[in-house]
């Protein structure tokens, strides 16, 4: 079993759809946990990180469930922009594990 | 404000060869640096991380290796490349003496080893 499992995609949704990802993790000593997205052939940037009580920014919204070990991203209200590949990451004693990533891509 | 640069951004290589990819970062001192490789729709795999001067951590055996001889230098390499060496490279930093925080990509080198 891989440490890090994301949904495997991809997703295709009109614009103005909602979207949800889910990520799950097999370290239950995780300490930290974040969403970064990835657009083709370019590097990673953060998009936000994940805490306990859950935050937003915009139309994005992150939850994290320490009891079942799992990681939410929701995109309310997609864009053509939003077209990318969504990775999930946790973090242990500061090494990074990375989920394989969501392929999003939003049409007209 | 911090910035990562990392060079080449391409790289076409013999098998056998040898390799040396550099990443510095400006506007930071004593960051946490990483090396990553990603295969082709894959997750990333760490390589190396270093929390100073000459400190290096592998974390996959492998031809590669990596040095830091300068506090915001950070550099990959091999002395005789490989088929599967071939990947997209990305180093990353991170605030040094915080294990929790996130991390942040350079542009990334992308090798094909032919």
């Amino acid at each position: 079993r891989k440490e890090v499992e994301q949904d495997p995609g991809p997703f295709n949704v009109p614009e103005g759809a909602t979207v949800a990802f889910n990520c799950t993790y097999s370290n239950s000593a995780s300490q930290s946990f974040f969403w970064y997205r990835q657009d083709c052939r370019k590097e990673p940037k953060l998009l936000m990180s994940v805490y306990s009580s859950g935050n937003e920014d915009g139309r994005f919204t992150a939850q994290l469930n320490r009891a079942s070990q799992y990681i939410s991203l929701l995109i309310r209200d997609s864009k053509l922009s939003d077209s990318a590949t969504y990775l999930c990451v946790v973090r242990v004693r500061g090494k990074s594990t990375f989920g394989d990533g969501t392929t999003l891509t939003v049409k007209p | 404000s911090q910035t990562i640069h990392q060079w080449p951004a391409t790289l076409v290589q013999p098998v056998g060869s040898p390799l040396s990819l550099e990443c510095t970062v400006e506007g930071t001192s004593n960051p946490n640096l990483y090396w990553y490789r990603q295969a082709a729709g894959r997750g990333l795999q760490l390589l190396f991380y270093s929390v100073g001067i000459g400190q290096i951590s592998s974390e996959v055996p492998q031809n590669l290796s990596a040095s830091r001889p300068q506090d915001r230098q950070f550099i990959l390499s091999s002395k005789k490349l490989l088929l599967s060496d071939s990947g997209f490279y990305l180093c990353a930093w991170s605030v040094p003496g915080a294990l929790y925080n996130e991390q942040f990509f350079g542009p990334g080198t992308r090798l094909t080893v032919l």
